[in-house]
């Protein structure tokens, strides 16, 4: 079942701090989160894994409530390179595949 | 980044013929997917592979068949391409394990008139 992102649009000022989030209705084994811009292929952002491994891009954090099934990616001090579209994708056991939400459009202004 | 190509990049077919999209990577990698993106849905799965002839559906599978005769190639075709299917569609390959990202390529924008 696909997860639900949350808000479904963001704007800010350059330097100015966000956060987006995903849950599920299931149990979550893993969170992904990845970043597409226009026009462009989606890249890896950062794994969250069950037990609160994770993996990733360095300045960027997220967190990942088990109990909750709820992932959230903190972006701090946004740059304009920030701009796109944030998608994260679920995985409810080690053998499942990937499950994408409908992705959230971060816009950063100067 | 990682070596992953798609062919072609652009394409506009008409409705009922058959069309195939390649996808080729040198990063020996074992798991290949196949995913098309549409407003409003995200990225949705059609199909994947977990090894050379080893292949299973997605959710969105419906119209579509994968063949993986080669580690590094893995292709996806519309038997008979409708107007439904146009997206742009997109491969990926990761590593084995559930803290293995995906690497995705370019994407193949295709529509069907």
């Amino acid at each position: 079942q696909q997860p639900v992102q949350s808000p479904q649009a963001v704007i800010l000022r350059e330097g100015e701090d966000a956060v987006i989030n995903c849950s599920s209705s299931k149990a979550l084994y893993s969170v992904h989160w990845y970043r597409q811009k226009h026009g462009e292929a989606p890249v890896f952002l950062m794994i969250l894994l069950k037990g609160g491994e994770q993996k990733g891009h360095e300045k960027i954090s997220a967190s990942f409530n088990e109990k909750k099934q709820q992932s959230s990616l903190y972006l701090t001090a946004s740059q304009l390179s920030y701009s796109g579209t944030y998608f994260c994708g679920t995985e409810t056991g080690a053998n499942s595949k990937l499950t994408f939400g409908k992705g959230i459009t971060l816009s950063v202004r100067p | 980044d990682a070596g992953i190509t798609q062919s072609p990049r652009h394409k506009v077919t008409e409705t009922g013929t058959p069309v195939t999209l390649r996808c080729h990577q040198t990063e020996n990698h074992r798991y290949m997917y196949w995913y098309r993106q549409d407003p409003g849905h995200g990225l949705r799965l059609i199909h994947y592979s977990y090894g050379v002839k080893d292949t299973d559906k997605g959710e969105v599978s419906d119209g579509y068949s994968v063949s993986r005769s080669k580690t590094e190639d893995f292709l996806l075709t519309l038997e008979s391409a409708t107007s439904s299917q146009t997206s742009v569609y997109f491969c990926a390959i990761s590593g084995q394990g559930a803290d293995s990202p995906l690497h995705f390529g370019n994407g193949t924008r295709l529509t069907v008139t």
